[in-house]
């Protein structure tokens, strides 16, 4: 079946830096849904891309679709201590399965 | 709206007792179900999920099963805990191709 892998497993950035969690697939995804997790509490959806090449906008963070539909990003700029937690994308099918995630520590 | 209820929140359990932990959806109709378990600083893998009354798909061989007694409850049991089966357990729903919401989730420990 087809996997969602995620990358990198584990980021540290300084407080201000920049940081990017990638989900790649060996198969061309429907879609991609990104969701984040504090700490200690339950993942809450962050957004969902469709089209080929998408870019769409949060504040801070940046998603991307590429342009073969195979892999996303999630970039987020000047990070902040409230970023700290999990990051997850998953491809949308009914199954709803995860990629292993990237835990975001930001050091102040 | 919608909401979803899960608990309890934390769980406390000797090994080789049963479990039963219960989640369950408001306002909305046929949501397709699922239960995760996420170890300390680990992913979410997906144990069960279910597309409607009584029916359940598990995606893992264990200890654990799933029921569906009603559209909108989702019942996650043991009949004898193991230690392994200690975790972060989280009831999810979505509606076909939408995001999904979680419940607070329960922390189980297996003593």
């Amino acid at each position: 079946g087809q996997q969602v892998m995620q990358i990198p497993q584990y980021q540290h950035v300084q407080e201000g830096e920049d940081f990017t969690t990638y989900c790649n697939s060996s198969t061309t995804l429907s879609n991609i849904q990104w969701y984040k997790q504090r700490p200690g509490g339950h993942p809450v959806f962050l957004i969902q891309l469709v089209k080929s090449g998408e870019v769409k906008k949060q504040k801070r963070l940046t998603f991307q679709f590429g342009e073969a539909k195979k892999n996303s990003s999630l970039h987020i700029t000047a990070t902040q201590t409230t970023d700290v937690g999990t990051y997850f994308c998953r491809d949308r099918d009914d199954k709803i399965i995860f990629g292993k995630g990237t835990r975001l520590h930001i050091l102040p | 709206s919608q909401t979803i209820h899960q608990w309890p929140a934390t769980l406390v359990q000797p090994v080789g007792s049963p479990l039963s932990l219960e989640c369950t959806v408001e306002g909305t109709s046929n949501p397709n179900l699922y239960w995760y378990r996420q170890a300390a600083g680990r992913g979410l893998q997906l144990l069960f999920y279910s597309v409607g009354i009584g029916q359940i798909s598990s995606e893992v061989p264990q200890n654990l099963s799933a029921s569906r007694p009603q559209d909108r409850q989702f019942i996650l049991s043991s009949k004898k805990l193991l230690l392994s089966d200690s975790g972060f357990y989280l009831c999810a729903w979505s509606l076909a191709h939408t995001e999904a919401f979680f419940g607070q989730g329960t922390r189980l420990t297996v003593v």
